[in-house]
């Protein structure tokens, strides 16, 4: 079967650094994402991944390794707005995504 | 603004009813997608079309049709709607019709549906 895994929810402190894991279990990879979604809004995106390794993009930052089916995006200098959903998604084929269900991040002050 | 335009935003349906969601880009990108997004679930893919005049379907398909008839436009009709089809409904577009992985999807800013 064709499996995404995240954490559901997480809480971290503002201006600290947060690790969100993703793995994954599909039939065919050519890549994974990341995408943000705020309450009530669209998913916007972040991150893509294709390579093994770290991508790193001003505070944010996306590692992955395919022999482990494994990604995870790195959050610095947490900030209160930074407090959304975080959906990790693996590309098979052309234009099949299959997602995760979201990692809720909460910020505290 | 360029971007992707759902209508409407929020909708409350009778079963049985028939009812379609309307999503219109500007930025002049091949592809379009339509998920839905339940609570506790990542977004399901309906149906999507490569480029105009063709459509496929995704992974829930059952209960939904589209059509593509023109490079902007992608509506999704719910022929007659089930309390099961209770979701929010985004509609996406990327800028290459075959390979995604070049670029990133768009997304409206969803659709509420209730069906009861």
């Amino acid at each position: 079967g064709q499996n995404i895994d995240q954490p559901t929810e997480m809480t971290a402190t503002e201006g600290a650094i947060v690790q969100i894991n993703c793995t994954y279990q599909t039939s065919g990879f050519n890549g994974l994402f990341w995408y943000q979604q705020h309450a009530g809004e669209a998913p916007t995106f972040l991150s893509y991944n294709v390579l093994d390794g770290l991508e790193e993009k001003g505070r944010f930052s996306s590692f992955l390794s395919r022999s482990k089916g494994y990604s995870y995006l790195l959050l610095k200098e947490l900030q209160m707005k930074d407090s959304a959903s975080y959906l990790c998604a693996v590309l098979q084929g052309n234009y099949q995504l299959i997602w995760g269900a979201g990692t809720k991040l909460i910020i505290k002050p | 603004i360029a971007g992707i335009t759902q209508a409407p935003t929020s909708q409350i349906l009778a079963a049985g009813r028939r009812m379609t969601l309307r999503c219109t880009q500007d930025m002049r990108h091949n592809a379009m997608y339509w998920y839905r997004q339940d609570l506790g679930l990542g977004l399901r893919l309906i149906h999507y079309s490569n480029t105009a005049g063709t459509t496929g379907k995704g992974e829930v398909p059952d209960g939904y049709s589209v059509s593509r008839a023109n490079t902007d436009d992608f509506p999704l009709t719910l022929a007659s709607a089930v309390p099961s089809q209770t979701s929010v409904y985004f509609c996406a577009s990327s800028d290459s019709s075959t390979e995604l992985n070049t670029g990133e999807l768009f997304f409206g800013e969803g659709s509420r549906l209730t069906v009861l």
